[in-house]
C-alpha cells in the first residue's frame, strides 16, 4: 500500500530535550516536505527536499532540522524544541513536477513541548 | 508570493444539500495546480480533487466538483448531496508546477452536515 509513514503519532515532552519525528515514503517520490498546522493559520511549510541530499527552508523553518541521506526518509529534528513548537506536523511526499499527482500525507504527529 | 483565502471558517448544512466551499488565491506563477484536502476529527489529510491551471474543464471526482474560474481567482469546492461523513474540515491549496512545490494553504472551513 502507498503511504506516508510517521512516527511517533504522538509525544509530550520538554523544553530543551531533542526530539526526531521520522517520516517514510514508500512511493519512491523526489519531493518531500514537513508542515505545521496550528488553528487559524492552515498548514506552513517548514523545511522540503527535492531529491536525496537536497533540502531548503520553508516559510517557517526556525527551530528545526532537516535530513534526505535515503530517498524515502525525511526526519524532523528538534534540536532543543520549546513550548511556541507545540503543533500537529505532517509529512508529505510527492513526484517532482508531478502536475496533477497530489501531494501525500502521512497521518500527522501531535507534539507537546511543556 | 502565493496567498489562498477561505472566507468562510464555519458553515452548517442540511444532510443531502449540496454545498459550496469558497476559495480565492493569488499567484504570479504562470502554471500552478488548486487542490482540495479534506480533513476530519481522526487528522489525517485526505486529497479530493484537483485542477490545473490549464485545464479547460471544471474538474470532478464523483460527489466533489471544482468550479474554476480564472479570470476571478476562484476555485470553489461543490459537494453535491451532502452526508454526514462529510463533515470535516476543508482546506483548499495551490502548488506552482516549478520550483519548490509546496502546497500554500488557506486557513480552512469547518463544514457541519446536520441530519
Amino acid at each position: 500500500e502507498a503511504q506516508v509513514t510517521q512516527n511517533p503519532r504522538y509525544l509530550i515532552t520538554v523544553t530543551g530535550k531533542k526530539l526526531t519525528v521520522t517520516c517514510s515514503q514508500n512511493m519512491n517520490h523526489e519531493y518531500m516536505s514537513w508542515y505545521r498546522q496550528d488553528p487559524g493559520l492552515g498548514l506552513r511549510q517548514i523545511y522540503y527536499s527535492m531529491n536525496v541530499e537536497v533540502t531548503d527552508k520553508g516559510d517557517v523553518p526556525e527551530g528545526y532540522k532537516v535530513s534526505r541521506k535515503e530517498k524515502r526518509n525525511f526526519p524532523l529534528i528538534l534540536e532543543s524544541p520549546s513550548p511556541n513548537q507545540t503543533s500537529l506536523y505532517f509529512c508529505a511526499s510527492s513526484p517532482r513536477q508531478g502536475g496533477g499527482q497530489p501531494q501525500h500525507f502521512g497521518d500527522g504527529t501531535r507534539l507537546s513541548i511543556l | 508570493a502565493q496567498k489562498i483565502t477561505q472566507t468562510q471558517p464555519g458553515m452548517f448544512v442540511q444532510e443531502k444539500e449540496a454545498v459550496t466551499l469558497d476559495c480565492t488565491y493569488d499567484t504570479s506563477d504562470p502554471s500552478y495546480g488548486l487542490f482540495w484536502y479534506k480533513q476530519p476529527s481522526s487528522g489525517e489529510m485526505i486529497f479530493l480533487i484537483y485542477q490545473g491551471s490549464y485545464d479547460q474543464q471544471n474538474a470532478t471526482e464523483g460527489r466533489y466538483s471544482l468550479n474554476f474560474q480564472k479570470a476571478r481567482k476562484s476555485a470553489n469546492l461543490v459537494i453535491s448531496a451532502s452526508q454526514l461523513g462529510d463533515s470535516a474540515m476543508y482546506f483548499c491549496a495551490m502548488r506552482p508546477n516549478f520550483g519548490n512545490e509546496k502546497l500554500t494553504f488557506g486557513t480552512g472551513t469547518r463544514l457541519t452536515i446536520i441530519p
